[in-house]
């Protein structure tokens, strides 16, 4: 069982550059999510996705952009990296509302922007 | 609002020593409550979850966490600690329907031989 498949696992960029992080599941579940781990804030959360076709803000959304490529599929993209995105990167699976919010995690990636 | 504290950033403990690690929650209606941990490089995983009923839940690898309503508090509970149970635990809340989580921010566990 692969789970919640992220890739890549670690990346560099330069300020300005473009990049997209790749997330695809393999629960069939309905919700995915992209979260960022910076040191002392624990998780916040960037964007997520209800269910197929539908994306929603999170708490922190600013300077990033998802697409829901199918059920399987959530990538998240940096266009223009800044340094405050140093961070590592999570991506999760849920499944229905009413399973109750249980939450499956990749294994992360960690971006720094130089 | 939602919200999550983790009062303790670090906390060491001796191998075979007990360990509780403190998660107070702010929500107005019945949470539903999490505790998961993340080994050094790796994702998170679900140790335990609370939703109704029982307020002590059992989780893996030993560990165990009560629900205290009056107190909004959610302590994860080991009695006896293993040098591989080294890592980040992170505390989080849900609530009904409705399919975000809000994380505390974290407590660091170091393990003495």
């Amino acid at each position: 069982n692969a789970g919640v498949t992220q890739t890549p696992k670690f990346q560099v960029l330069k300020t300005g550059q473009s990049m997209t992080l790749q997330c695809a599941q393999d629960m069939n579940h309905n919700s995915m999510y992209w979260y960022r781990q910076d040191p002392g804030m624990g998780l916040r959360l960037i964007y997520y996705s209800a269910s197929e076709g539908t994306t929603d803000k999170g708490e922190v959304p600013n300077g990033y952009n998802v697409s829901r490529l199918n059920k399987r599929e959530f990538s998240l993209r940096l266009e223009s990296a800044a340094p405050s995105q140093t961070s590592v990167y999570f991506c999760a699976s849920g499944g229905q509302v009413i399973a109750k919010n249980i939450q499956y995690f990749g294994a992360g990636t960690r971006l720094s922007v130089l | 609002a939602q919200s999550v504290t983790q009062p303790d950033i670090h906390i060491t403990v001796s191998e075979g020593a007990s360990l509780e690690l403190r998660c107070n929650y702010s929500y107005g209606a019945t949470p539903y409550l999490f505790w998961y941990v993340q080994s050094p490089g790796q994702g998170l995983q679900l140790l335990l979850k609370y939703f109704s009923g029982d307020t002590l839940v059992q989780g893996i690898k030993g560990f165990e966490a009560e629900f205290k309503r009056s107190q909004s508090s959610f302590n994860l509970r080991k009695p006896s600690v293993h040098w591989s149970d080294a890592a980040e635990y992170f505390c989080a809340v849900g609530a009904q329907g409705y399919n975000k989580l809000i994380f505390g921010a974290g407590t660091r566990l170091a393990v003495h031989p």
